[in-house]
């Protein structure tokens, strides 16, 4: 089955940095990446997805990065606020199939 | 994007009791509905798929005698915990599927078990 590994953990940055998740997956037919934020103790929230037919999406501030030959893709957060900061967690799925999650990023902006 | 909601958001029981969550998706029709379970400060950890009209499918190591799914619409799923015991105690968060792979989440259920 899919197995999606993220990196790092956690990650601490200054308001106004740029902000990078990372995370790969081993699956070759998952064709589906959202990224999810969550606030202690709320429900995840949609804030990003691609699909394998693309190579990257842009946002606003938010941007993913998908390399499927390399089996990897990124989160990028320009300018970050501390309203940034929350867990992120980035999944793959195969479409009409279930979703596995990566173990999630604790994101710390500090103002 | 799609609304998902779910009740209660917080039940506190005792030992052996057991515990019904309801997951409902407001403006849509959702076939399939998906049930997570996540423990303070760690990754949403699929417990079962739950398919409107047939049986959930359930993932390795979850029992399904003591986590019943019920998909009885196309707009609510429920989760019964069975003779819960404090190791159920979790945050239980429900999904809807909409169109073939963008899921939405409940708010979440935070069970405590005494």
């Amino acid at each position: 089955g899919e197995n999606v590994e993220q990196h790092p953990s956690t990650l601490s940055v200054q308001e106004g940095d740029s902000a990078v998740i990372k995370c790969t997956y081993s699956d070759s037919a998952s064709n589906y990446f959202p990224w999810y934020k969550q606030e202690l103790g709320k429900r995840p929230q949609l804030i990003i997805d691609i699909r394998s037919n693309v190579g990257e999406k842009k946002d606003q501030r938010i941007a993913v990065t998908l390399n499927k030959t390399a089996k990897h893709f990124s989160l990028h957060i320009t300018e970050t606020q501390p309203e940034d900061s929350a867990v992120y967690f980035c999944a793959a799925s195969i479409q009409n199939n279930d979703m596995r999650f990566g173990a999630g990023t604790r994101l710390t902006v500090k103002p | 994007g799609a609304v998902v909601s779910q009740h209660p958001s917080r039940v506190i029981c005792k030992s052996g009791t057991s515990v019904k969550i309801e997951c409902r998706s407001l403006d849509f029709q959702a076939t399939t509905m998906f049930w997570y379970r996540q423990f303070p400060k760690q990754s949403l950890m699929l417990m079962a798929t739950s398919n409107e009209g047939s049986k959930a499918t359930y993932e390795q190591g979850v029992e399904k005698d003591k986590f019943l799914i019920n998909h009885a619409s196309l707009t609510l799923s429920t989760l019964t915990v069975t003779s819960a015991h404090p190791e159920d105690s979790s945050f239980y968060i429900c999904s809807a599927r909409v169109r073939a792979d963008t899921q939405y989440f409940g708010p979440g259920t935070r069970l405590t078990v005494l």
